[in-house]
């Protein structure tokens, strides 16, 4: 089945720094979520996104939706210890009910 | 509180025994969903419901079956024809169509005895 590719797959910062990370496609995309999922737990929704170009902010997170609707990107700015995790971006393909995740990004802040 | 509450946390199979895994959602939603996760790997698509006595096959449908007969409930059974039954297993709702936001419960760790 068709998973998205998230990059990077894991990323090691110092506490204060900006983290960047993207989702790309092979399918169109018409709607995407962007998750944080702790261990143990199930994935806590951060950001939606529903139009090409869109840009929304959570606080200290800003997600993008790309222009060919192909991509999307998650920014999250002055990190802090608790941002710890693994970062998931989730979508229907378009005109299917299907959601599917990406590989995942995991992040580790360095105090 | 409205939610969505998986049971139990912990589960573990004997070899050859079919065990099922409880959803519940009391957010009125019309779509319910099972996926699988392996350490260190994303999520992957079981089985999903749009709505009420309906459900459509994901990705990796083979040795799991579903039932839903009520729009607040929606249990996955991992059946003995599923060989590698052991991961975490996470239960999502929705409002029905293609984009809404999907909501997750707390999850259930299935172990191989």
């Amino acid at each position: 089945g068709q998973q998205l590719n998230q990059s990077p797959q894991s990323m090691f910062i110092q506490e204060g720094e900006d983290v960047s990370m993207n989702c790309t496609s092979s399918s169109i995309f018409n709607t995407w979520l962007w998750y944080k999922q702790e261990p143990g737990e199930g994935p806590v929704l951060l950001i939606a996104l529903y139009k090409a170009g869109e840009l929304t902010s959570n606080g200290r997170l800003t997600a993008q939706f790309g222009i060919t609707r192909k991509d999307s990107f998650l920014n999250i700015s002055a990190s802090i210890p608790s941002d710890v995790g693994i970062y998931f971006c989730a979508g229907p393909p378009s005109g299917t009910y299907k959601y599917i995740f990406g590989t995942g990004t995991r992040l580790k802040v360095l105090a | 509180d409205g939610g969505i509450t998986q049971s139990p946390k912990y589960l573990f199979r004997k070899e050859g025994q079919n065990v099922t895994l409880s959803c519940e959602q009391n957010l009125n939603h019309d779509a319910m969903y099972w996926y699988r996760q392996d350490p260190g790997q994303g999520l992957r698509l079981i089985y999903y419901s749009q709505i009420v006595n309906d459900f459509q096959k994901g990705d990796i449908a083979e040795g799991y079956s579903v039932s839903r007969e009520k729009k607040e409930s929606f249990p996955l059974t991992v059946t003995s024809a599923q060989k590698n039954p052991t991961a975490f297993y996470l239960c999502a709702s929705s409002d029905r169509g293609s984009g809404e936001k999907l909501f997750f419960g707390s999850g259930t760790q299935l172990s191989v005895l």
